[in-house]
């Protein structure tokens, strides 16, 4: 299995809700990454899971809150967002070998839309 | 800040003929990576050069990487309409799980 699924696909929100994004991955990736997408931008990374473990936050307002159950899931969960956190927001894994300190190649899923109203 | 940028922004090509990227960093690497991306959706992993290659090919695709200049180019022969997509160099750093892509190139091939 050579795939990251992502739930929802859409999701529709306001400033007052809480909700929550999932990304699954059975490759036996050890490395796991939240990324931003704005229209006609690059992915801006927000958070990496090294073995579990969040080893990079890039400064991300606390309104968002990352969290890795186990090896193959990682959440993403959301509260009392803006409009301007309206974005596609992508799930990604890769090997990880902490010794080389060697990340290969990334394994998207299809993102999340997500739309804050 | 972005560590690569690349040109041209936008591209739009006849299908059959070549399509040619390029993409310039800022600090040393030990690899680069490419990745394509369809409309609204997730990014697919296309090809990754290591420091110490010039020159890799997969398919139709053929990347070069100058590490003197600071530069990589994704050359697409004899493109498809289904090559229309948004193509992005990427570059790993903060010890490698860190990766940062350039802005990418928007590639339109007209049937």
């Amino acid at each position: 299995d050579t795939e990251v699924t992502q739930t929802p696909k859409h999701l529709v929100m306001g400033m007052t809700n809480k909700k929550s994004l999932k990304c699954e991955q059975h490759m036996g990736h050890r490395a796991m990454y939240w990324y931003k997408q704005k229209a006609k931008k690059p992915p801006e990374l927000m958070f990496v899971y090294s073995y579990e473990k969040l080893s990079i936050n890039e400064s991300v307002p606390s309104r968002f809150s990352p969290e890795c159950p186990n090896s193959s899931l990682l959440n993403l969960h959301l509260h009392a967002l803006q409009p301007e956190d309206s974005a596609l927001y992508l799930c990604a894994s890769s090997q990880a070998d902490l010794l080389a300190l060697s990340y290969n190649e990334q394994f998207f899923g299809p993102g999340t839309r997500l739309t804050v109203l | 800040s972005q560590q690569g940028e690349e040109d041209p922004q936008a591209l739009s090509i006849q299908e059959g003929e070549n399509a040619t990227m390029n993409c310039s960093y800022k600090t040393s690497i030990n690899n680069l990576q490419w990745y394509r991306q369809n409309s609204g959706r997730g990014l697919v992993h296309l090809i990754l050069i290591r420091s110490n290659e010039r020159e890799k090919h997969s398919g139709r695709l053929r990347v070069t990487l100058d590490t003197s200049k600071k530069s990589s180019s994704l050359l697409i022969t004899a493109s498809r309409a289904a090559d229309t997509a948004s193509y992005f160099c990427a570059t790993p750093t903060s010890g490698g799980n860190k990766l940062t892509f350039g802005g990418g190139t928007r590639v339109l091939v007209k049937p």
